[in-house]
């Protein structure tokens, strides 16, 4: 699967939008764009996931580059509750389809 | 409805000593995956069950690791004579089918010590 790179850390303030990028230059075309999120001493929670259109669902909405090597989580609204490790993973499925795993992520701090 | 529970929360062990960790996913849920979490790190994937079948154990990190389902509910996994490395969260998730990767419902996870 595709190497992801984020930034280790953002902040943002309460009630703003909070945009969280994404790189994976070497997504194949059968790799979909996954962001999760793991709130401090929780398991990860799906948030949104896509291929090349853009997803907009209650918790977020996810924009993908025409060329797929880039891609942005937006929060539109933050809440102190977005705080959190947000992880960006490019994933094929088929026979890996199991092997879903997470990078470093990063932390986004909603301050008031 | 009742969401993956985890036992025991916390456990500390001696190194040497077997551990069993549990996992009871959501009810229905034929798909189950285990993750380690170290201090400060992401997520590593160590093994998933289609139903009782693990069809890929490369994920274990040694022979020490084990893991089994029964009946496509409860997974115990298995850690033989722990060692320090080994002191992380486990964490277990589950989802409806093997699906690409959205819809798993994360556990609490079990905090494992090995002094």
């Amino acid at each position: 699967d595709a190497k992801t790179t984020q930034p280790p850390s953002m902040d943002c303030a309460e009630g703003r939008a909070a945009n969280l990028p994404c790189n994976h230059s070497t997504i194949s075309g059968n790799e979909y764009v996954y962001w999760y999120r793991q709130i401090h001493s929780q398991g990860p929670q799906y948030i949104i996931h896509g291929l090349k259109n853009n997803e907009t669902n209650e918790m977020a909405s996810l924009i993908i580059t025409e060329d797929r090597k880039s891609s942005t989580l937006i929060l539109p609204h933050a809440t102190l509750r977005d705080t959190a490790v947000y992880y960006c993973i490019v994933f094929a499925g088929g026979t890996s389809y199991g092997k879903l795993t997470f990078g470093q992520g990063t932390i986004l701090t909603v301050h008031p | 409805g009742a969401g993956v529970s985890q036992s025991p929360s916390n456990k500390v062990t001696e190194k040497g000593k077997d551990v069993e960790l549990r996992c009871d996913p959501i009810s229905g849920h034929t798909a189950l995956y285990w993750y380690r979490q170290r201090l400060g790190q992401g997520l590593e994937f160590l093994i998933y069950f289609q139903g009782n079948s693990a069809p890929d154990k490369s994920g274990l990190p040694s022979d020490r690791f084990s893991a089994e389902r029964t009946g496509e509910s409860v997974s115990t996994l298995t850690i033989q004579r722990t060692q320090q490395e080994d002191s992380a969260v486990y964490l277990c998730a589950s989802s409806l089918a093997l699906l690409a990767g959205g819809d798993r419902y994360f556990g609490p996870g079990t905090r494992l010590t090995v002094l």
